[in-house]
């Protein structure tokens, strides 16, 4: 998976619940992303992070907060989670070339 | 925001026929990408496109990128049951380290 993990693979949570998704690369690479998929949706950007210590808003930051925590890691909090929030979510990281690579994913079922 | 549009979403083929999908931008692009997700999978990276007019092939794909540098295509000739998935392309604008996705197209095949 392109020197990316993400855990968890599968979570449901009920709607108010918080967590947390991880993800972590090995190729000592500057950016990385947080994107949610939808049907028909295609990929949108939730956050992302030029280099360790700095995150940007995406497209659809709204509901999410994000921690570079270094240059490894690149975590993904739901403080509150909602039905909406139902999707996967796929972790990605790029060096120099803007060519991503995204890690397998986690499916997240909010009830 | 921009927005990259791309179509069809959905194309089901014989195998053996040929495939294209179309992605369209209002705005210049300054490269564009396409990725590959096979069904439950992640996305993984194709091909990148720089230059105004070029084409590009790997084996039986061909990739252009239109000479305003505003729109692009894939074309896979005559499909095979590997080829199976959704498309997308993904495209950033001068300067910006994020990218945005197209919708996808899904391709099935009959085999």
């Amino acid at each position: 998976n392109a020197g990316v993990t993400q855990t968890p693979k599968f979570q449901v949570l009920k709607t108010g619940q918080s967590m947390t998704l991880q993800c972590a690369q090995d190729m000592n690479h500057n950016s990385m992303y947080w994107y949610r998929q939808d049907p028909g949706m295609g990929l949108r950007l939730i956050y992302y992070s030029a280099s360790e210590g700095t995150t940007d808003k995406g497209e659809v930051p709204n509901g999410y907060n994000v921690s570079r925590l270094n240059k490894r890691e690149f975590s993904l909090r739901l403080e509150s989670a909602a039905p909406s929030q139902t999707s996967v979510y796929f972790c990605a990281h790029s060096g120099q070339g803007i060519m991503q690579y995204f890690g397998p994913g986690t499916r997240l079922t909010v009830l | 925001g921009q927005q990259v549009m791309q179509i069809p979403q959905y194309q089901h083929v014989q195998e053996g026929e040929d495939f294209t999908t179309y992605c369209n931008s209002s705005t210049t692009l300054s490269n564009i990408q396409w990725y590959k997700q096979r069904p439950g999978g992640h996305p993984v990276f194709l091909i990148q496109l720089v230059k105004s007019g070029e084409v590009k092939k790997q084996k039986r794909l061909t990739f252009q990128f239109g000479e305003a540098k505003k729109n692009s295509s894939l074309h896979i000739t005559a499909t095979q049951t590997t080829d199976v998935g959704t498309y997308f392309c993904a495209a950033s604008t001068q300067g910006a380290q994020k990218l945005v996705f197209g919708q996808g197209t899904r391709l099935t095949i009959n085999p």
